[in-house]
């Protein structure tokens, strides 16, 4: 069974400084797709970055990149030049192939709370 | 583009009554959606998955009797609490897949709903 590990449940940093959360999965599955979701005091959840397990280029938008390790099974997010607006409660998710019902769900980790300092 | 919108943000109500929360893709055809329940501090459970015209499939432990799903459009999808009681209390939040390679495509979520039933 697929699962997602965030071992760090909150985690601070200074503004305009980098900041790596981790998150680690378990699948058996070759080809599979993992996202960086941000949900801000608003609540809502805000897509931040996706990964395709085929691709071994890292994938970046503007200060978030990741560092896909495949072989390890790591899919930790990097933020640079945090803002005060980064604070959020941060979640990783892998999109699992429900075979039964031929859909596609996302399992998520247990989320990484992240706090920018001023 | 990809917005879903939730309806709605915040409702209070007594134990017993039913309750309806509404969840649209406004932007785009959704062909799959999905119903999630937060509790504080925690990460997302997934409640059901619902495909336009057909049943909704519920995840083990949930009871489809208590959660009624209905996804009668592209657009639209909706969670009836049945006879609700404070346990039932939660953060609600929907999310939706556009049609096309699911794998290709994130999820996009609601705002959310808080159901507080008193």
């Amino acid at each position: 069974a697929q699962t997602v590990t965030q071992s760090q449940p909150e985690m601070s940093v200074q503004e305009a400084e980098t900041v790596t959360l981790s998150c680690t999965y378990d699948t058996s599955e070759s080809n599979y797709y993992l996202f960086w979701y941000k949900q801000p005091p608003s609540r809502q959840m805000i897509l931040v970055i996706r990964q395709e397990a085929y691709k071994q280029q890292n994938a970046t938008e503007n200060r978030f990149s990741v560092n896909f390790q495949k072989a390890a099974k790591s899919f930790s997010l990097k933020i640079s030049d945090s803002q005060l607006g980064d604070t959020a409660m941060y979640f990783c998710a892998f999109m699992k192939h429900v075979r039964a019902s031929g859909t596609y769900k996302y399992i998520f980790g247990t989320g990484t709370r992240l706090k920018v300092l001023a | 583009g990809a917005v879903v919108s939730q309806h709605p943000s915040w409702v209070i109500c007594k134990s017993g009554t039913s309750v309806k929360i509404e969840c649209r893709s406004l932007d785009f055809q959704a062909t799959t959606m999905f119903w999630y329940r937060q509790f504080p501090k925690q990460s997302l459970m997934l409640m059901a998955t619902s495909n336009e015209g057909s049943k909704a499939t519920y995840e083990q432990g949930v009871e489809k009797d208590k959660f009624l799903i209905n996804h009668a459009s592209l657009t639209l999808s909706t969670l009836t609490v049945t006879s609700a009681h404070p346990e039932d209390s939660s953060f609600y939040i929907c999310s939706a897949r556009e049609g096309g390679q699911p794998r290709n495509q994130p999820q996009h979520f609601g705002d959310g709903t808080r159901l507080s039933i008193l």
